[in-house]
């Protein structure tokens, strides 16, 4: 069965230091890879993808995420995180020909001065 | 850009009482896709539809729940007994195919009563 783990719930990173949110699934066929943003009272807005090739993504903020198929992971990273940034973040798994998204529980991120 | 639109962003029903959310695709898309969140939860896919069907959806997705696209831009979901188990954000989404990454409008958050 298809499933996402994002193992932190929430995490908390001073403006400007380095940021790392984990990510793992469980997928039989070769995963689509997502990770969406999502501020208060607003919708998921999709922060960069990984269907192919490089398995190192740029997205969109200054965000990055590397696929590791051999630990079936895609953690997102930002050298340097604003405050801006706060907001709560979710890897999506989808798989070419399917339908739907699988969703993580979230990690919600807290960014302190 | 384009974006998916949803009205109402706050929808407040009785128990019992039928409510339909109403979602504007994206133009150029096929696609579309229903989603909810409960508080605190997961993003959880409910039905996808494409050329005029339901083409999957969830065990979430029982009698209660239907959907349509009653024109060429429209795509609803209708809930037609709500219970207070219904109250979450629901999300519609869209996109050009199905390999193809998912554009999420802003959600419309149900409260039962």
């Amino acid at each position: 069965a298809q499933s996402v783990t994002q193992p932190d719930i929430h995490i908390t990173v001073s403006e400007g230091a380095s940021l790392e949110l984990r990510c793992n699934y469980s997928y039989g066929a070769t995963p689509y890879l997502f990770w969406y943003v999502q501020s208060p009272g607003q919708g998921l807005q999709l922060l960069l993808k990984y269907f192919s090739g490089d398995t190192l993504v740029q997205g969109i903020k200054g965000f990055e995420a590397e696929f590791k198929r051999s630990q079936s992971s895609f953690n997102l990273r930002k050298p340097s995180v604003h405050w801006s940034d706060a907001a709560e973040y979710f890897c999506a798994v989808g798989a070419a020909g399917a339908n739907n998204l699988f969703f993580g529980t979230g990690t919600r991120l807290t960014v302190i001065p | 850009e384009p974006e998916v639109t949803q009205t109402p962003s706050h929808q407040v029903t009785q128990m019992g009482q039928e409510v339909i959310l109403r979602c504007v695709p994206i133009s150029n898309h096929l696609y579309f896709y229903w989603y909810r969140q409960i508080l605190g939860q997961k993003v959880e896919f409910l039905v996808s539809f494409y050329n005029n069907e339901i083409s999957e959806k969830s065990e979430i997705f029982d009698d209660q729940f239907s959907v349509e696209r009653p024109d060429g831009s429209n795509f609803t979901l209708k809930i037609r007994s709500t219970k207070l188990e219904d109250s979450a954000m629901y999300f519609c989404a869209s996109n050009v195919g199905q390999s193809y990454e998912q554009y999420f409008g802003p959600g419309t958050r149900l409260t039962v009563t």
